[in-house]
């Protein structure tokens, strides 16, 4: 059962243009959610994250958006870039997921390609 | 401090082999997690270190599996009997937790990609 769903395993986006990814989930329980970034041959890096408490965090070109009554976030990338392309990972933490609650739970993430 | 360091790389073994791999964590960090991804999928939890003791495992660790954390520092996963469908990535990660502070943002190394022939 995926817990945490990123819909759209690719998307493809103009330099300069605005990147939305998207990640649902299904366990109430989550109060932590993140993003990671992943190039090919490397492990995830961590890129942002909110907290339940918050409906929008924001880090430089970086903007998540969180809205828990439809279970559903998002991350924006303003302006994007071609060094952005990689594939971006929802992951989630909190409820019964383990790990004393600290066991992230990954989407299947999502192909971004900044078109030059 | 240069990361999470894991080793090998790339290790291809045929099947029935034993396998063990190595990480590293951030030297400040009292959590070791292992992760493994698949083809296609996100990864997957394992099993997470506080420290020396192993505080959890997932029901995807057989028994064919074993990890240890001796003396809280690097940590080894061990792989009996390899089959064919233990071939992925294998991801560690580390972070920090105490009991006022808590880093969720865990820092991965660059994995080890297990291929069983």
């Amino acid at each position: 059962d995926q817990q945490v769903k990123q819909n759209s395993p690719s998307l493809s986006v103009q330099e300069g243009r605005i990147s939305i990814l998207n990640c649902d989930y299904t366990n109430s329980m989550f109060d932590y959610f993140l993003w990671y970034k992943k190039y090919p041959a490397e492990g995830p890096t961590f890129l942002i994250s909110i907290s339940s408490i918050k409906d929008k965090n924001e880090d430089g070109r970086f903007t998540v958006f969180l809205n828990k009554s439809a279970k559903h976030l998002s991350l924006h990338i303003v302006p994007s870039q071609p060094g952005d392309s990689a594939v971006y990972f929802c992951a989630a933490i909190g409820g019964d997921s383990g790990a004393g609650s600290y066991q992230l739970t990954f989407g299947k993430g999502t192909k971004l390609s900044v078109i030059p | 401090d240069t990361g999470v360091s894991q080793n090998p790389r790339h290790k291809i073994t045929k099947r029935g082999q034993n396998v063990t791999f190595r990480c590293d964590p951030i030297s400040e960090h009292n959590r070791l997690y292992w992760y493994r991804q698949t083809l296609g999928q996100g990864p997957e939890f394992l099993t997470y270190f506080q420290n020396e003791a192993q505080l959890e495992k997932s029901r995807l660790l057989s028994d064919r599996f074993s990890a240890e954390r001796p003396k809280g520092s690097f940590s080894t996963l061990e792989i009996q009997r390899t089959e064919q469908g233990d071939s992925a990535m294998y991801l560690c990660a580390s972070s920090l937790v105490t009991g006022g502070y808590q880093d969720y943002g865990y820092t991965f190394g660059s994995g080890t990609r297990l291929t069983v022939v």
